[in-house]
């Protein structure tokens, strides 16, 4: 089975504070996801990453950068946190597949991070 | 544009009835996968099924089976003899080509609950 854990179920912060989520996967995946997941919004990407060291701004990249610096461990960072940010983290990995198109991705248990 | 639209925000059923989620989508891409995602109360995503945008055979997998229709741009979903565990939010996802292969757009989703 894909294995996706994330470093913490919640976590609260103060506004201004630089905040790590660390995301980490057991199955070899070239490919891991950010999210973060909003009442009535669904999920929307954050920063994905196809490789150690690669990563692409998703939808709403404004407020966070990530980490690759081995394959299995993808980190989310908040340089500083606002009250905006308090949010459901989602973290997917997925492998990557000839095409691309349709790989499933795999998640983590989420981090619900509360900035006050 | 690549949407997806979940209508139901909430739907509440008693156990034993059958219930199903709508999914409309829209994208311009022939190639495109569509899938569904339940998230119980535990809050990780659980990979329920996906499907290619050239099979539009129906699927059923125990109570749970899904209608897929190109003609009206659907992917729903419908349990039969719903039960407790089925309460959950419910996410259809859309992936399509893309120049990071990666791209996924999620619904907003839908909360199941079943009462005993």
């Amino acid at each position: 089975d894909v294995k996706v854990t994330q470093s913490s179920r919640y976590l609260v912060k103060r506004t201004g504070e630089k905040v790590f989520l660390e995301c980490v996967q057991d199955m070899d995946h070239e490919n891991m996801f950010w999210y973060r997941q909003d009442p009535g919004l669904g999920l929307r990407l954050i920063y994905f990453s196809y490789d150690v060291k690669m990563k692409e701004k998703g939808d709403i990249p404004e407020g966070y950068s990530v980490s690759r610096e081995k394959k299995e461990r993808f980190s989310l960072i908040l340089e500083s946190a606002s009250t905006n940010q308090t949010s459901m983290y989602l973290c997917a990995s997925s492998p990557w597949t000839s095409g691309g198109v349709g790989d499933t991705q795999y998640f983590g248990p989420g981090t619900r991070l509360t900035v006050l | 544009a690549q949407k997806v639209t979940q209508a139901q925000t909430e739907i509440s059923v008693v156990e034993k009835e059958d219930v199903t989620l709508d999914c409309v989508y829209e994208t311009r891409d022939t190639t495109y996968y569509l899938f569904w995602y339940k998230q119980p109360p535990s809050g990780e995503l659980v990979f329920l099924i996906r499907r290619n945008s050239f099979d539009e055979q129906n699927e059923i997998s125990g109570r749970y089976s899904w209608n897929f229709q190109k003609s009206t741009s659907s992917f729903n979903f419908t349990i039969t003899a719903s039960q407790v565990v089925d309460s959950a939010v419910y996410f259809c996802a859309l992936s399509f080509p893309d120049y990071n292969n990666n791209d996924m757009r999620f619904g907003a989703g839908t909360r199941l609950t079943v009462k005993p």
